[in-house]
């Protein structure tokens, strides 16, 4: 059975552009949450998508947004990038309503210079 | 109240010996705790989590200790063995929302051979 999918593995933007990450969940998964890990903050919740809709969302601005498509696929874009968004964000898939555990994928590792 | 606190940030233990990592949380309404592993390159794997229903989980070399009326929980790393040598997260969600994972600071764990 194929595990969490997350391309591209590595990126490197400029401050300002904009970038879209991408999150294959496990086939019959139709959660996918989406984590931002920096050394300084940690492991941080951005968002989740079930069934194409945004379910619960974290505590970050705006420029960080997503969507989940009819295979449950979901894609995450940050906006007008800062220095800061540099962090290794992680997708991470479940089946949403049959047990709570959460599979993650390698993650992107996003690089703003 | 959303926090998560995780001692120790790094523990260093021979081999054969026991690591015991801790947390703790405030909000009452986390009913999920599972465990994170990770290796340097790699998204977090679930190891084991618990739910306040029981206030010990096993498996293998694994032990969740829970403590509701505490508001504590520890794993604990029987026999440790330096393949064991990774960052340890715990986490903590509600069943409702239950994908969005509260995660404490992360632990890096060296077992010596």
């Amino acid at each position: 059975k194929a595990g969490v999918t997350q391309t591209p593995r590595y990126l490197i933007k400029t401050r300002g552009q904009q970038v879209t990450l991408s999150c294959s969940p496990i086939s019959g998964h139709r959660s996918v949450s989406w984590y931002q890990q920096t050394p300084g903050q940690g492991l941080q919740f951005l968002f989740e998508y079930f069934s194409e809709t945004q379910r619960n969302k974290g505590n970050f601005p705006g420029r960080f947004s997503g969507r989940q498509f009819s295979n449950s696929r979901s894609e995450m874009n940050v906006s007008t990038l800062e220095l800061g968004d540099s962090a290794l964000y992680l997708c991470a898939s479940s089946k949403r309503g049959q047990g709570t555990e959460a599979f993650f994928g390698q993650g992107t590792r996003l690089t703003v210079v | 109240q959303q926090q998560v606190k995780q001692s120790p940030q790094s523990l260093i233990v021979q081999k054969g010996g026991i690591s015991i990592i801790n947390c703790a949380y405030e909000n009452t309404a986390f009913d999920y705790f599972p465990w994170y592993q990770q290796f340097p390159g790699k998204g977090p794997a679930l190891l084991i989590a618990i739910r306040p229903d029981v206030s010990e989980k096993k498996e293998g070399r694994f032990t969740i200790s829970f403590n509701k009326s505490a508001k504590q929980f520890s794993l604990h790393i029987m026999d440790s063995q330096p393949g064991d040598s990774a960052t340890y997260f715990c986490a903590a969600s509600m069943m409702v929302g239950a994908q969005k994972l509260v995660f404490g600071q992360g632990t890096r764990l060296t077992i010596n051979p």
